[in-house]
Formats: C-alpha cells, structure tokens, sequence
C-alpha cells in the first residue's frame, strides 16, 4: 500500500542549511507536498512539487525529487528559528480522490 | 484575508456530550476535508464532502458525523466524545483533487 516515511528529528544552528528527507512508495504520485505546522497551529502549505520534474526553488526553499529512489528533499538556506516546527511530507497518490497520504513529520530544532 | 476558518480555536467538552466543530472557507472549493491529529502524529482523514457528495473514510468511527449545508460551511459533530477523542481537528479546502490548503484547527479537550 502507499507510505510516506520520515526522519523523526533534525536539530541544526541558525544560520545553517537543513534538509529533511521523505521517502514514499506510490510510483503514481502526481504530487508531492511540504506543509509545515508550528506548535498548535494548523498546516502551512510551503511548497509542492509535480512528479514530472526534478527540482523547484522558492526563495530559501529548495525541493528534490528523485523519482528513480522515490526520495523526496526540502532544503532550508540559511535556517531560521522562527523555521522550527514540524515538517510533514505528503504525496497525492493515483486514486483520482485528493486524498494526501502523510509522513510521520519531521521536528526541526533550530539552535541559536 | 483567511481563507479556511475554524471555529472555535479551544473546545471543551465533557464526556458523552455531543460537540459540533465549525469550519468554513472563502476560497469557493468543491472539496472540504476533516482530519483528526493526536499529539506528535500525522493527519488522520475522516472524511470529505465532494460538493454534496459525503465520502466516508473506511476506518473513522460511526461517533463521527458532518454535514456540509452550503459550499462555504462545513461541521463536524461527534456524537459522544469519549476520552480518546480529544486531539487537534483540521478542516482542509481544495479544487477538485489539487492542492489542500488548511485552517489553523480547533484542539478539543474531553473532559
């Protein structure tokens, strides 16, 4: 069946670049998202990825996808503190329902 | 400028007594999604309405219940809230099957 799995923790110093993995098993996603969620806060869409390409940036925000491993990354230039949250990668699988199929988040821990 | 509200941000409720969750968008989308998210886990769907159409998910208990009167206004109503339903619920919007884009929740406590 379709799974979406994550790093658990990622703790990196202000200033630095973070990158947090996701890696999925549905071969017939058609897109792939990051949402942030701060604490007690809903879900930030932050950028999405179509499965036909390789590569999007979006200012501080970079996404890869390898579609050959299935591993998708989101690359954080120069973190933040106000970037540490927790980081959900999510796939769009072929259903035809929108129904998103979420990893486990990734908390990232921002060091002054 | 908010484009999927939920109100209340805080409920609380007492064992057993029904509760109704309030959700709704300006972003005329046909979709409108309910998930439930307990502490350090990922959304859990319960189920969305395709315009009038009502799609329960396989596993979400029958304690569960929505109703969608309008394209802007969507509830959640759970029936008997027993401890294990206190958790953050999150209301999602889409155009058909594109991106979801999600209210800030409202954190149910069950007392």
């Amino acid at each position: 069946g379709e799974d979406v799995e994550q790093s658990l923790f990622l703790s990196v110093r202000e200033g630095d670049s973070s990158v947090i993995n996701c890696t999925y098993t549905d071969s017939s996603s058609t897109y792939l998202y990051w949402y942030k969620q701060e604490p007690g806060a809903g879900l930030q869409l932050l950028t999405y990825i179509f499965s036909n390409m390789d590569m999007k940036q979006d200012q501080r925000l970079t996404v890869l996808l390898n579609k050959k491993d299935k591993h998708l990354s989101l690359r954080i230039a120069d973190t933040q503190t106000g970037d540490s949250a927790i980081y959900f990668c999510a796939e769009m699988g072929s259903s035809n329902t929108g129904k998103l199929i979420f990893g486990q988040g990734t908390t990232l821990q921002v060091k002054p | 400028d908010a484009m999927v509200i939920q109100n209340p941000r805080y409920q609380v409720t007492q064992f057993g007594k029904p509760v109704t969750l309030s959700c709704s968008q300006t972003l005329n989308h046909n979709v409108m999604y309910w998930y439930q998210q307990k502490s350090s886990q990922a959304p859990k769907l319960l189920f969305h309405y395709y315009d009038k159409d009502f799609n329960n998910e396989a596993d979400t208990p029958d304690n569960f219940q929505s109703r969608r009167p309008n394209t802007s206004f969507c509830f959640l109503d759970i029936r008997s809230p027993g401890l294990g339903d206190a958790a953050m619920y999150l209301c999602a919007t889409s155009a058909v099957w594109e991106t979801q884009y999600f209210g800030p929740g409202t954190r149910l406590l069950v007392l």
